[in-house]
Protein backbone atom coordinates (compact mmCIF):
# COMPACT_ATOMS: atom_id res chain seq x y z
CA UNK A 1 0.00 0.00 0.00
CA UNK A 2 1.32 3.85 -1.04
CA UNK A 3 0.47 6.49 1.31
CA UNK A 4 1.80 10.01 1.26
CA UNK A 5 2.13 12.51 4.35
CA UNK A 6 2.96 16.11 3.85
CA UNK A 7 4.67 18.09 7.25
CA UNK A 8 3.00 21.20 7.86
CA UNK A 9 -0.86 22.08 6.46
CA UNK A 10 0.20 25.78 6.34
CA UNK A 11 3.44 26.75 5.54
CA UNK A 12 3.99 31.17 5.65
CA UNK A 13 6.86 32.65 4.14
CA UNK A 14 7.97 36.46 2.92
CA UNK A 15 8.54 37.03 -0.11
CA UNK A 16 12.26 36.51 -1.19
CA UNK A 17 12.42 34.07 1.19
CA UNK A 18 12.80 29.97 0.78
CA UNK A 19 10.00 27.83 0.06
CA UNK A 20 10.23 24.05 1.91
CA UNK A 21 7.40 22.04 1.82
CA UNK A 22 8.11 18.85 3.45
CA UNK A 23 6.58 15.04 1.86
CA UNK A 24 7.45 11.59 3.35
CA UNK A 25 5.68 8.58 1.16
CA UNK A 26 5.61 5.61 1.75
CA UNK A 27 5.37 2.54 -1.11
CA UNK A 28 5.64 -1.14 -1.48
CA UNK A 29 7.56 -0.63 -5.00
CA UNK A 30 9.56 1.85 -6.70
CA UNK A 31 7.58 4.97 -6.27
CA UNK A 32 6.66 7.57 -8.72
CA UNK A 33 6.23 10.63 -6.82
CA UNK A 34 4.72 13.62 -8.25
CA UNK A 35 4.01 17.58 -6.84
CA UNK A 36 0.86 19.37 -8.05
CA UNK A 37 0.07 22.86 -7.00
CA UNK A 38 -3.84 24.12 -7.03
CA UNK A 39 -5.04 27.83 -6.85
CA UNK A 40 -8.36 28.91 -5.89
CA UNK A 41 -11.37 27.60 -7.43
CA UNK A 42 -9.18 25.62 -9.78
CA UNK A 43 -7.72 21.91 -10.77
CA UNK A 44 -4.44 20.72 -9.70
CA UNK A 45 -1.49 21.06 -12.21
CA UNK A 46 1.46 19.18 -11.94
CA UNK A 47 4.97 20.78 -10.96
CA UNK A 48 7.15 18.41 -11.45
CA UNK A 49 7.72 14.49 -11.40
CA UNK A 50 10.01 11.75 -10.27
CA UNK A 51 10.05 8.35 -12.08
CA UNK A 52 13.47 6.88 -13.02
CA UNK A 53 16.98 8.52 -13.02
CA UNK A 54 18.50 11.97 -11.61
CA UNK A 55 17.18 12.63 -8.06
CA UNK A 56 16.73 16.15 -7.91
CA UNK A 57 13.99 17.36 -10.71
CA UNK A 58 12.92 20.92 -11.81
CA UNK A 59 9.74 21.87 -12.46
CA UNK A 60 7.53 24.52 -13.69
CA UNK A 61 8.16 27.96 -12.07
CA UNK A 62 11.54 27.47 -10.44
CA UNK A 63 10.43 24.94 -8.18
CA UNK A 64 12.61 21.96 -7.67
CA UNK A 65 12.33 18.61 -5.49
CA UNK A 66 15.10 16.29 -4.62
CA UNK A 67 14.25 12.50 -3.95
CA UNK A 68 15.83 10.85 -1.07
CA UNK A 69 15.48 6.69 -1.35
CA UNK A 70 17.23 6.88 2.09
CA UNK A 71 14.67 8.91 4.11
CA UNK A 72 11.43 8.49 2.05
CA UNK A 73 11.42 12.17 1.04
CA UNK A 74 10.36 14.01 -1.73
CA UNK A 75 10.61 17.73 -0.20
CA UNK A 76 9.31 20.80 -2.80
CA UNK A 77 11.91 23.69 -2.53
CA UNK A 78 12.34 27.34 -4.29
CA UNK A 79 14.96 29.65 -3.97
CA UNK A 80 12.99 32.48 -3.50
CA UNK A 81 8.99 33.16 -3.06
CA UNK A 82 6.49 35.01 -5.13
CA UNK A 83 3.76 36.24 -4.31
CA UNK A 84 2.16 34.29 -7.28
CA UNK A 85 3.75 31.18 -5.70
CA UNK A 86 0.53 31.32 -3.02
CA UNK A 87 -1.51 28.58 -3.87
CA UNK A 88 -2.13 24.94 -1.88
CA UNK A 89 0.59 22.31 -3.16
CA UNK A 90 0.31 18.44 -3.19
CA UNK A 91 2.50 15.67 -2.75
CA UNK A 92 1.42 12.82 -4.60
CA UNK A 93 2.60 9.15 -4.82
CA UNK A 94 1.68 6.55 -7.92
CA UNK A 95 2.97 2.75 -8.21
CA UNK A 96 2.12 2.51 -11.77
CA UNK A 97 2.82 5.30 -14.17
CA UNK A 98 0.40 3.89 -17.04
CA UNK A 99 -2.89 4.16 -14.29
CA UNK A 100 -4.95 6.95 -13.26
CA UNK A 101 -4.54 6.20 -9.43
CA UNK A 102 -2.52 8.13 -7.49
CA UNK A 103 -2.59 8.81 -3.65
CA UNK A 104 -1.94 12.03 -2.46
CA UNK A 105 -0.98 13.54 0.43
CA UNK A 106 -3.12 16.38 2.50
CA UNK A 107 -2.16 19.46 1.00
CA UNK A 108 0.02 21.84 2.30
CA UNK A 109 -1.07 25.74 2.20
CA UNK A 110 1.53 28.55 0.91
CA UNK A 111 1.38 31.87 2.05
CA UNK A 112 3.70 34.61 0.73
CA UNK A 113 3.88 37.76 3.11
CA UNK A 114 4.81 40.70 1.24
CA UNK B 1 -4.66 21.59 -26.78
CA UNK B 2 -7.66 21.79 -25.35
CA UNK B 3 -7.42 20.52 -21.38
CA UNK B 4 -9.73 18.61 -19.47
CA UNK B 5 -13.34 19.99 -19.80
CA UNK B 6 -15.94 19.11 -17.26
CA UNK B 7 -19.38 20.15 -16.85
CA UNK B 8 -21.00 21.06 -14.98
CA UNK B 9 -18.99 23.38 -12.94
CA UNK B 10 -21.68 23.99 -10.14
CA UNK B 11 -24.68 22.34 -9.47
CA UNK B 12 -27.29 21.82 -6.23
CA UNK B 13 -28.89 18.90 -5.51
CA UNK B 14 -31.00 17.80 -2.33
CA UNK B 15 -30.76 14.65 -0.18
CA UNK B 16 -32.05 11.61 -1.78
CA UNK B 17 -31.79 13.11 -5.46
CA UNK B 18 -29.04 11.85 -8.33
CA UNK B 19 -26.38 13.74 -10.06
CA UNK B 20 -24.42 12.84 -13.33
CA UNK B 21 -20.91 14.64 -14.25
CA UNK B 22 -19.48 14.84 -16.88
CA UNK B 23 -15.57 14.70 -18.30
CA UNK B 24 -14.16 15.31 -21.50
CA UNK B 25 -10.29 14.24 -21.37
CA UNK B 26 -7.39 15.56 -23.07
CA UNK B 27 -7.08 14.62 -27.00
CA UNK B 28 -5.37 11.18 -26.91
CA UNK B 29 -5.58 10.24 -23.42
CA UNK B 30 -7.27 7.01 -23.04
CA UNK B 31 -7.54 6.75 -19.26
CA UNK B 32 -9.99 9.19 -17.01
CA UNK B 33 -9.75 8.89 -13.38
CA UNK B 34 -12.21 10.58 -11.11
CA UNK B 35 -11.16 12.02 -7.21
CA UNK B 36 -13.26 13.39 -4.71
CA UNK B 37 -12.07 16.54 -2.80
CA UNK B 38 -13.13 17.66 0.75
CA UNK B 39 -11.66 19.68 3.24
CA UNK B 40 -11.26 16.80 5.96
CA UNK B 41 -10.75 13.91 3.39
CA UNK B 42 -8.52 15.62 1.24
CA UNK B 43 -8.52 14.20 -2.19
CA UNK B 44 -9.81 10.47 -2.34
CA UNK B 45 -9.36 8.22 -5.59
CA UNK B 46 -12.93 7.41 -6.90
CA UNK B 47 -12.15 5.28 -10.02
CA UNK B 48 -10.54 4.95 -13.39
CA UNK B 49 -11.22 3.82 -16.66
CA UNK B 50 -9.69 2.86 -19.71
CA UNK B 51 -10.48 1.74 -22.72
CA UNK B 52 -13.96 1.83 -21.32
CA UNK B 53 -13.81 -0.32 -18.78
CA UNK B 54 -13.19 0.43 -15.05
CA UNK B 55 -9.72 -0.46 -14.47
CA UNK B 56 -9.19 0.88 -10.61
CA UNK B 57 -11.51 1.53 -8.06
CA UNK B 58 -11.39 3.10 -4.70
CA UNK B 59 -13.03 2.65 -1.11
CA UNK B 60 -16.40 4.26 -2.08
CA UNK B 61 -19.77 3.21 -1.96
CA UNK B 62 -21.86 1.49 -4.65
CA UNK B 63 -23.78 4.91 -4.99
CA UNK B 64 -21.12 6.21 -6.82
CA UNK B 65 -20.35 5.15 -10.89
CA UNK B 66 -19.14 6.03 -13.40
CA UNK B 67 -18.71 4.97 -17.19
CA UNK B 68 -16.25 5.97 -19.95
CA UNK B 69 -17.32 6.01 -23.82
CA UNK B 70 -15.96 5.04 -27.04
CA UNK B 71 -14.36 8.42 -27.73
CA UNK B 72 -12.87 8.40 -24.05
CA UNK B 73 -15.31 10.75 -22.62
CA UNK B 74 -16.57 9.65 -19.15
CA UNK B 75 -19.15 9.99 -16.57
CA UNK B 76 -19.52 9.58 -13.34
CA UNK B 77 -22.93 9.06 -11.19
CA UNK B 78 -24.06 9.51 -7.53
CA UNK B 79 -27.54 8.53 -6.86
CA UNK B 80 -29.65 9.04 -3.54
CA UNK B 81 -27.20 11.77 -2.62
CA UNK B 82 -26.01 12.34 1.22
CA UNK B 83 -25.12 15.59 2.57
CA UNK B 84 -21.50 14.71 3.01
CA UNK B 85 -21.35 13.94 -0.75
CA UNK B 86 -20.92 17.75 -1.01
CA UNK B 87 -17.67 18.27 -2.57
CA UNK B 88 -15.24 18.97 -5.52
CA UNK B 89 -15.08 16.59 -8.22
CA UNK B 90 -12.05 16.45 -9.83
CA UNK B 91 -11.54 14.70 -13.41
CA UNK B 92 -8.54 13.99 -14.69
CA UNK B 93 -6.79 12.17 -18.14
CA UNK B 94 -3.68 10.67 -18.61
CA UNK B 95 -1.73 9.40 -21.73
CA UNK B 96 -1.41 5.72 -20.24
CA UNK B 97 1.82 5.64 -21.69
CA UNK B 98 4.35 5.67 -18.56
CA UNK B 99 3.93 8.97 -17.62
CA UNK B 100 2.07 8.89 -14.78
CA UNK B 101 1.42 12.52 -14.44
CA UNK B 102 -2.49 13.88 -14.36
CA UNK B 103 -4.18 16.67 -16.11
CA UNK B 104 -6.68 17.65 -13.71
CA UNK B 105 -10.34 19.68 -14.86
CA UNK B 106 -11.33 22.40 -13.13
CA UNK B 107 -13.40 20.31 -11.25
CA UNK B 108 -17.60 20.16 -10.41
CA UNK B 109 -18.61 21.32 -6.78
CA UNK B 110 -21.81 19.70 -5.80
CA UNK B 111 -23.44 20.88 -2.56
CA UNK B 112 -26.06 18.79 -1.27
CA UNK B 113 -28.81 20.38 1.05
Amino acid sequence: AQSVTQLGSHVSVSEGALVLLRCNYSSSVPPYLFWYVQYPNQGLQLLLKYTTGATLVKGINGFEAEFKKSETSFHLTKPSAHMSDAAEYFCAVSEDTNAGKSTFGDGTTLTVKP
Amino acid sequence: KAGVTQTPRYLIKTRGQQVTLSCSPISGHRSVSWYQQTPGQGLQFLFEYFSETQRNKGNFPGRFSGRQFSNSRSEMNVSTLELGDSALYLCASNRAEGTGELFFGEGSRLTVL
